[in-house]
């Protein structure tokens, strides 16, 4: 298993520009995250999904989109970059389980987003 | 809204020697996970020790516990025999109890402290 990829890795971009940071996970889990981090800060949630088709805003959502039309994909748009997007940002994924218990985030490697 | 605190923004220790790190929360829940996350240069995400609320006996992980003062709303992570490897940045973060059929509620994490393992 791959467990949780993201793709690019690194990125730079100019201000105004647009992309699209792509999150896969083959363990089949329901939920999944995109999270950013700043020096200083740790992790902070963007936005979230529970399932296919759904999709939910965390604490910093503005200026950020996501889609989740399959259920291994989550996908992190960002329609006119910022330098303030400058950040790497992580995706996490889990199962979701009836009983309310609790399962364990697996996080991607992270991708260096610049935008000058 | 929950909050995690973490005021040691970097610490450093002697290889062999234990070291103690801080985290303190706000939260209104009575049931809830707290964590100690690392991440090493690699910038990977690595779970190292979770804490159920419900649950009085501290959590162990070979060379890693916890001091978990609930009444406090403290969790500390002490690191035993610090090696080389343990250099890292050390996150602690909260979640709320899941919800029956709800599943995970998303982690709440600190600011991190950067720990450096001296030889």
């Amino acid at each position: 298993n791959a467990g949780v990829t993201q793709t690019p890795k690194f990125r730079v971009l100019k201000t105004g520009q647009s992309m699209t940071l792509l999150c896969a996970q083959d363990m089949n889990h329901e939920y999944m995250y995109w999270y950013r981090q700043d020096p200083g800060m740790g992790l902070r949630l963007i936005h979230y999904s529970v399932g296919e088709g759904t999709t939910a805003k965390g604490e910093v959502p503005d200026g950020y989109n996501v889609s989740r039309l399959k259920k291994q994909n989550f996908l992190l748009g960002l329609e006119s970059a910022a330098p303030s997007q400058t950040s790497v940002y992580f995706c996490a994924s889990s199962y979701s389980r009836s009983r309310g218990d609790y399962n364990e985030q697996f996080f991607g490697p992270g991708t260096r987003l610049t935008v000058l | 809204a929950q909050t995690v605190t973490q005021s040691q923004p970097e610490m450093s220790v002697q290889e062999a020697e234990t070291v103690t790190l801080s985290c303190t929360y706000d939260t209104s829940e009575s049931n809830y996970y707290l964590f100690w996350y690392k991440q090493p240069p690699s910038r990977q995400m690595i779970l190292v020790i979770r804490q159920e609320a419900y649950k009085q006996q501290n959590a162990t992980e070979n060379r890693f516990s916890v001091n978990f003062q609930k009444a406090a709303k403290s969790f500390s992570l002490k690191i035993s025999d610090s090696q080389l490897g343990d250099t890292a940045m050390y996150f602690c973060a909260f979640m709320k109890h899941p919800l029956i059929n709800s599943g995970n509620t998303p982690l709440v994490f600190g600011k991190g402290t950067r720990l450096s393992v001296i030889a």
